[in-house]
Parts: C-alpha cells; sequence; structure tokens
C-alpha cells in the first residue's frame, strides 16, 4: 500500500514554455503532499507543501508565481513550472502523508533547453 | 531552524561488512524519526520510522535503527551489508505536534564492494 505515482518521469521543453508534473496518491488518500527538488549528490529541497483545497505553503526563495501548485483533490497534485528557464532543469519529487509518514513518488526529470 | 545531520557523505564496504550510518537532529521536542532508502535509479523508500516505544527499530531488509534521546540520534546498522544494498540513505526528522514539516539530512551514499 501507499503508492504514490508521478508524470511524466520525464519530460524536455524549451525556455520559455510551462510544464506540468502531476502527482498521485494511488492508493489512499493525502489531505497533504510534498514537493521537492533533489540535485544530484545532494538532499531533498522542500519547495512547497500542497494542501487539499487550500493554498501551498511555500519555502522561502522559491517563487509561487514560477511553481505552481494545486491539490484539488486527495488524490492529486499539480506543479506546474512556468516559463521554464534552464535553470530551472532538476529532479522534482512529490511526496504524500499518509498518517505521520512520507511516501515518495518515483519523480520527473526536468530538462529545459 | 531544525536541521538534521549525516556525518557520514559516502561510505565504501565490502559484502558481509557491519554498517553504522550516523544520524543527529537538533530539535528538543519530541520527534518522529525516519530512514528512506534511493536505490540507483529508483525512488525513495521508507526504510523504517520510529514513533514510540522501543528505541530499537527493527526495518526492511535486516536494517535496523537505534533511537537514543539523550544523543538525539538515531543511528542505522546493518550486521552484514550486500551489494543490493548500494543506495543512497536519508534520515528524516519530523518535530511532533509542529505542523507536517519534515527535515531531511544530506544523504549517505553507501557503496558496497562484491
Amino acid at each position: 500500500g501507499a503508492v504514490v505515482s508521478q508524470h511524466p518521469s520525464r519530460v524536455i521543453c524549451k525556455s520559455g514554455t510551462s510544464v506540468k508534473i502531476e502527482c498521485r496518491s494511488l492508493d489512499f488518500q493525502a489531505t497533504t503532499m510534498f514537493w521537492y527538488r533533489q540535485f544530484p549528490k545532494q538532499s531533498l529541497m522542500l519547495m512547497a507543501t500542497s494542501n487539499e483545497g487550500s493554498k501551498a505553503t511555500y519555502e522561502q526563495g522559491v517563487e509561487k508565481d514560477k511553481f505552481l501548485i494545486n491539490h484539488a483533490s486527495l488524490t492529486l497534485s499539480t506543479l506546474t513550472v512556468t516559463s521554464a528557464h534552464p535553470e530551472d532543469s532538476s529532479f522534482y519529487i512529490c511526496s504524500a502523508l499518509n498518517g505521520d509518514t512520507q511516501y515518495f513518488g518515483p519523480g520527473t526529470r526536468l530538462t529545459v533547453l | 531552524a531544525q536541521s538534521v545531520s549525516q556525518h557520514n557523505h559516502h561510505v565504501i564496504l565490502s559484502e558481509a561488512a557491519s554498517l553504522e550510518l550516523g544520524c543527529n537532529y537538533s530539535y528538543g521536542g519530541t520527534v518522529n524519526l525516519f530512514w528512506y532508502v534511493q536505490y540507483p535509479g529508483q525512488h525513495l523508500q521508507l526504510l523504517l520510522k520510529y514513533f514510540s516505544g522501543d528505541p530499537l527499530v527493527k526495518g526492511i531488509k535486516g536494517f535496523e535503527a537505534e533511537f537514543i534521546k539523550s544523543k538525539f540520534s538515531f543511528n542505522l546498522r546493518k550486521p552484514s551489508v550486500q551489494w543490493s544494498d548500494t543506495a543512497e540513505y536519508f534520515c528524516a526528522v519530523i518535530p511532533r505536534f509542529a505542523g507536517n514539516q519534515f527535515y531531511f539530512g544530506t544523504g549517505t551514499s553507501l557503496t558496497v564492494i562484491p
């Protein structure tokens, strides 16, 4: 149990375009989901906490207008990277809270050309 | 701000050697503690967790961790590692009664040599 999926697993886009990443909890409902960036050989950097039915809470230094988060249902949160630039290229990981434990998605590799 | 320290950044062991990875945290209150593992090319998976009770917690694949409150530590151990344990290991802490935010350590890369 406690499976989290992400789609797409990889995406390549041109600079200036927007990219949407979906995070789904497949076998449980999650009122809280998290979005992270992971840089090579480094730990996870929390970007924002996504709460179903309310606005996301962004960490300091994360532009909320650039990284739009929508958590419209108990099983789906989306992260949209708007007007992507090469420096946004990264590995984006979501997780969903089930009880007191986070379960992670497989991640999305974003490459911005 | 809360912090989680993993002092071993990269560990290299031979198969059958014993493993201990350190994890220390800075929060003074009650915490829930986790170890996650990320195998090459795979996503983070829960290895074990501690909420309360017996401070020695047993997880999957023969791993265990011991919570020592006085030392603010939650070290991960395995008596005999295998090549398949090669992975990145992350310690995480969530202060209880302080929201849902997890604090992750920087990770320890373990390489097991056959």
